[in-house]
């Protein structure tokens, strides 16, 4: 299977600052996603990174909060802007690779984040 | 709208026993995949195993199997042999839409499993 490098793997910030976590893919891949766990809770889709287009957002987030690229088939990035202790949260990366290889969804290792 | 559902927040097992995670969905598309990741407490995200919705076996990989019944929607997995080790948080999945669709994971609620010596 592929592997997801993700960092930084935690972090502990300031509320109001902006935290960028990178994604970066061993093999090119069709798909690349982002989810929030809250604490003690499931995961959460924050969005879909498109290659070369905007992010598709899920209900209840938006690109202002969470600014996403994906410049090309192997790299994203997410923004965690104007952090509150509400973010505080494990992110993930996963990543999908196409038909008939897309019978495993891989992730990065989490970055754990800490807002105070 | 596609739904997992876990209904077992905590689970106990001795260990070298077998145990069973309990999770069945809710779909209208014909074509989905059903994944299995365990959580342990570092937080990663480690695939266990896959079921294609036109699997006609049940998928096993190694001490884990899934025990896939389409008519009830389920898709319970097997742990055989429990060990120490498989102590984590077990999270069911499913892929939506068919190949070449969206292809985004929505995760049931997940089941703490700890396993005793």
């Amino acid at each position: 299977s592929a592997v997801i490098s993700q960092k930084p793997s935690r972090d502990i910030c300031q509320r109001g600052t902006s935290l960028t976590i990178q994604c970066q893919v061993d093999s090119q891949v069709t798909m690349m996603f982002w989810y929030r766990q809250q604490p003690g809770q499931s995961l959460t889709l924050i969005a879909t990174a498109n290659q070369g287009s905007e992010a598709t957002y899920e209900s209840g987030f938006v690109i202002d909060k969470f600014p996403i690229s994906r410049p090309n088939l192997t790299f994203s990035t997410l923004t965690v802007s104007n952090m509150s202790p509400e973010d505080s949260s494990i992110y993930l990366c996963s990543a999908l690779r196409p038909v008939p290889l897309n019978t495993e969804a891989f992730f990065g290792q989490g970055t754990r984040l800490t807002v105070v | 709208a596609q739904k997992i559902t876990q209904t077992q927040p905590g689970m106990f097992v001795q260990e070298k026993e077998a145990v069973t995670l309990d999770c069945t969905y809710d779909t209208s598309d014909q074509s989905y995949g059903l994944f299995w990741y365990k959580q342990p407490s570092s937080g990663e995200m480690i695939f266990l195993i896959y079921q294609g919705s036109y699997d006609e076996q049940n998928a096993t990989e190694g001490r884990y199997s899934l025990n896939f019944q389409k008519a009830r929607k389920s898709a319970n997995l097997v742990i055989s042999a429990s060990q120490l080790g498989d102590s984590a948080m077990y999270f069911c999945a499913m892929r939506e839409g068919p190949g070449g669709a969206t292809n985004k994971l929505i995760f049931g609620t997940g089941t703490l499993l700890a396993v005793q010596p």
